[in-house]
């Protein structure tokens, strides 16, 4: 049974690119969640996908947008890359009506 | 908005001595999870506490639950070097609140 997957593992972008991350959830769970994590911080909540609409949404800019797909599997998108928005990406799955989240390994996404 | 405050930031002990994480929200919470980092990793669901006043153990770990829902505890009794990382508390305020709001977490360090 995998877990929680993310692709890439590692990205380097330039600033003002765009940027795509994507996670498929653990198996069996439908809601998927994104968080920022910054060298040193805790992970920053960043929105929520459950039947492919933004259910909640952190205090993220519009920049960030997600989208879920009918196999609950979910992107993240980043449009012009500030320096600031190098982090640590988190994917997080869970089951509807169930709290506990399981994370992904991660994207580590440096802007240059 | 809703914050989680955590101590210490960190923590370095002798294998075999106590650790004691404290972490302390803002707001009333529906429920609170802990989760472990270790380094280079990403946050692993420990536990979650969703009564008043409760008490949760798991092996050498303690969870708590303050009586107002606004505080919690984690003591790990005897620690050993496989216990080192960064241990997170995760508050959720519940109702149509999905969102996880952490804390900047205790890195514990532990010398064998």
């Amino acid at each position: 049974d995998a877990g929680v997957t993310q692709s890439p593992t590692h990205l380097i972008k330039t600033r003002g690119q765009q940027v795509t991350l994507r996670c498929s959830p653990k198996s069996g769970h439908d809601t998927v969640s994104w968080y920022q994590q910054a060298l040193g911080q805790g992970p920053q909540f960043i929105f929520q996908y459950y039947e492919e609409e933004e259910r909640q949404r952190g205090n993220f800019p519009d920049r960030f947008s997600g989208h879920q797909f009918p196999n609950y599997s979910s992107e993240l998108n980043v449009n012009a890359l500030l320096l600031g928005d190098s982090a640590l990406y988190l994917c997080a799955s869970s089951l509807r009506g169930r709290t506990e989240a399981f994370f992904g390994q991660g994207t580590r996404l440096t802007v240059v | 908005g809703q914050q989680v405050m955590q101590i210490p930031q960190y923590q370095h002990v002798q294998e075999g001595e106590d650790f004691t994480t404290y972490c302390n929200s803002s707001t009333t919470l529906s429920n609170i999870q802990w989760y472990k980092q270790r380094p280079g990793g990403h946050p692993v669901f420990l536990i979650q506490l969703v009564k008043s006043g409760e008490v949760k153990k798991q092996k050498r770990l303690t969870f708590q639950f303050g009586e107002a829902k606004k505080n919690s505890s984690l003591h790990i009794t005897a620690t050993q070097t496989t216990d080192v990382g960064t241990y997170f508390c995760a508050g959720q305020r519940g109702g149509s609140n999905y969102k996880l709001t952490f804390g900047k977490g205790t890195l514990l360090t532990v010398n064998p």
